[in-house]
Parts: C-alpha cells; structure tokens; sequence
C-alpha cells in the first residue's frame, strides 16, 4: 500500500469548505485512494473513495489529480460537528486499511 | 441495522488477568476486523478475518493475544496475560468482504470501541 502524507491539522470557518489534502505520490495503478474520520472517542467513519474520478456523495467531494499522486477531500460546507481527524489511506489489498496519523480539523465559529 | 456491537464498552483489570472482549459485526458482513488504538501508535490492524477464517494476524503484537471467529456472527480478542501496556481502545469493525456475492466498496463499518485499562 502506498504511504500517504497529510498535514497534522487544519483550520475552517463554519460555514466555509474544508479542504484537506492528502499526498500519495507513490500509488500504483490498482489503489484506491479512502477518506475516513474519527470524531472523538467514536470509531473511525467512512466518507468517501475513488480511483481514478472524482466522487461526490451526501457527506463530501473527492478530487483526485490526473496523475493520481494527491488528492483533496472537500467538506462543502463544514459544521462544527465536522471536528475530528480525517484519514487519508491508499491500498489496493481489498478492505485491508492502514490509517496514518491524519489530520485534525478544527471547525471554529 | 444495529450496527458494530462490542463490548464491554470499558474494562479495568489488574495486571496478569485475562481479558476477553467480544464484537458481533453486522449481519451479512463477511469480513471483521481487530484494531488497537494509543496515542503512541494510533490504529493499528491486529488480525482480520474473511468467512470466519483469520487471513492476517500479523499485526497481533505477541502470543498473549489471541482472536477467534467461531461463526459468523461473533468474534472474540483475548489477551492473556494482560500488561500495563496493552491499556488501549479496542475496535472491531466488519465490511463485505471478499467472495461476498455483492459490490465490495471497501467500507469499514466500526464500533464503538472497547476502552481496556489494564493496572
């Protein structure tokens, strides 16, 4: 599975988009590029994957670059509820995930 | 859908005893997964089975720790004997797995953790 990089924290204005990026220069052909979150003392959550496009569903949009090696996830319109860090994990082994450190977001008033 | 259930929710124990924590995955769901989480080492993968057979247990730290599967509906980490340093959250989580018949998407559905201080 291909490391990823992400920054350790964030900041955003409630109200505002979120957008956390995620390195993964390494990644190969057949990975795919997940996005979970763990809010406080909660089990991690999904959001969102893809491979190649971007995606788009109820909770965020997925941009992944033409040559894959960095992708950003965008919380539209990011709440307070939205604090919590944000994984960034590339594998191609099937639901097999290795988390990294993420990065803290904190939504401020 | 009731979700990931694992319990106990929290557990204190004295050193040397054996702790057993238990996770019953969502129904359907045909892979389950062990997670451990510090603050040292963040998330790490224990063990994670696929049709009730453990298909990696590379990341189970040492022989004190030990995880079945028996059916599909039911797994179990044991740790025994216990140490200071085992003092961590526990995660299960389950997903469709491999062979499973539908769309794998990948999605790791998790509990809400075990919290294991260990005295």
């Amino acid at each position: 599975d291909a490391k990823t990089t992400q920054p350790p924290s964030m900041d955003c204005a409630e109200g505002r988009a979120a957008n956390l990026p995620c390195n993964h220069s390494t990644i190969s052909g057949n990975e795919y590029v997940y996005w979970y979150r763990q809010i406080h003392s909660q089990g991690p959550q999904y959001i969102i994957h893809g491979l190649k496009n971007n995606e788009t569903n109820e909770m965020a949009s997925l941009i992944i670059t033409e040559d894959r090696k960095s992708s950003t996830l965008i919380l539209p319109h990011a709440t307070l509820r939205d604090t919590a860090v944000y994984y960034c994990i590339s594998t191609g082994g099937g639901n097999k995930l290795t988390f990294g450190t993420g990065t803290q977001l904190k939504v401020e008033l | 859908d009731a979700g990931v259930i694992q319990s106990p929710r929290h557990e204190v124990t004295e050193m040397g005893q054996e702790v057993t924590l238990r996770c019953k995955p969502i129904s359907g769901h045909n892979s389950l997964f062990w997670y451990r989480q510090t603050m040292m080492r963040g998330l790490e993968l224990l063990i994670y089975f696929n049709n009730n057979v453990p298909i990696d247990d590379s990341g189970m730290p040492e022989d004190r720790f030990s995880a079945k599967m028996p059916n599909a509906s039911f797994s179990t980490l044991k740790i025994q004997p216990s140490e200071p340093r085992d003092s961590a959250v526990y995660f299960c989580a389950s997903s469709l797995g491999f062979g499973s018949g539908g769309t794998n998407t990948g999605e790791l559905f998790f509990g809400e953790g075990s919290r294991l201080t260990v005295l």
